[in-house]
């Protein structure tokens, strides 16, 4: 069992579904993240939750809606997303100020 | 404004012979540094790091050395096998956030 899990890895939607990403850790971390990576760029930082709390939104725009219902889960809830979304959503998590952080195998979604 | 930079996108290597990747940083606030592997559609999985009181840090085939001076950090793999092709990914943690690279694609050729 991987330390990070996230479900679907893969999914297909219209613009006008509505879906979520889930995310679960067994590393007793309590911190957790989401991450983008489009094709040829760089991860980009999404959300960031510190027991449970979000501390750092990246201008993400509201069509991404983040949950974290303990320090366990983590959800990315999609709506009316947009064809340049597709991309590849990866969910980590880490001790609160740590160095070192862990990624799941990430989420796979293509918008159409 | 680029924190952490792999000024490389893709390296080519020789079955056997040494991987050398580069990364390069500018904040003097960052004390830990991490590299990290990615296949595609895959998450990155954490490789090897190095604390900035160390300047070496050595795991099996894997060793990473640390400039301070420089701001410079580089990945060693000795020898190249072709499960090491993959995309790398440098990351540089300090003042509470981690800051990652934009990877380098390695290529190891038979």
């Amino acid at each position: 069992e991987t330390g990070v899990t996230q479900t679907p890895r893969h999914l297909v939607m219209g613009m006008t579904n509505k879906k979520s990403l889930k995310c679960e850790q067994h590393l007793g971390h309590n911190a957790m993240y989401w991450y983008k990576q489009s094709a040829k760029k760089p991860l980009e930082l999404m959300f960031v939750y510190n027991f449970k709390e979000q501390t750092e939104n990246n201008s993400v725009p509201s069509r991404f809606s983040p949950e974290c219902p303990n320090s366990s889960h983590l959800f990315l809830h999609l709506h009316t997303l947009q064809p340049e979304d597709s991309a590849l959503y990866l969910c980590a998590s880490s001790q609160v100020g740590g160095n070192t952080i862990y990624f799941g195998e990430g989420s796979w979604l293509t918008v159409v | 404004d680029q924190q952490v930079k792999q000024n490389s996108p893709s390296l080519s290597v020789q079955e056997g012979r040494i991987s050398i990747l580069n990364c390069d940083y500018t904040n003097s606030m960052f004390d830990y540094f991490l590299w990290y592997k990615k296949y595609p559609a895959e998450g990155p999985t954490f490789l090897i790091s190095i604390s900035s009181i160390k300047d070496k840090n050595e795991d099996g085939r894997f060793t990473v050395f640390l400039n301070k001076s420089a701001k410079h950090l580089s990945l060693h793999i000795v020898p190249s096998q072709p499960g090491d092709s993959a995309v790398y990914f440098c990351a540089a943690s300090g003042d509470d956030k981690i800051i990652f690279g934009k990877g380098t694609r390695l290529h190891i050729l038979p």
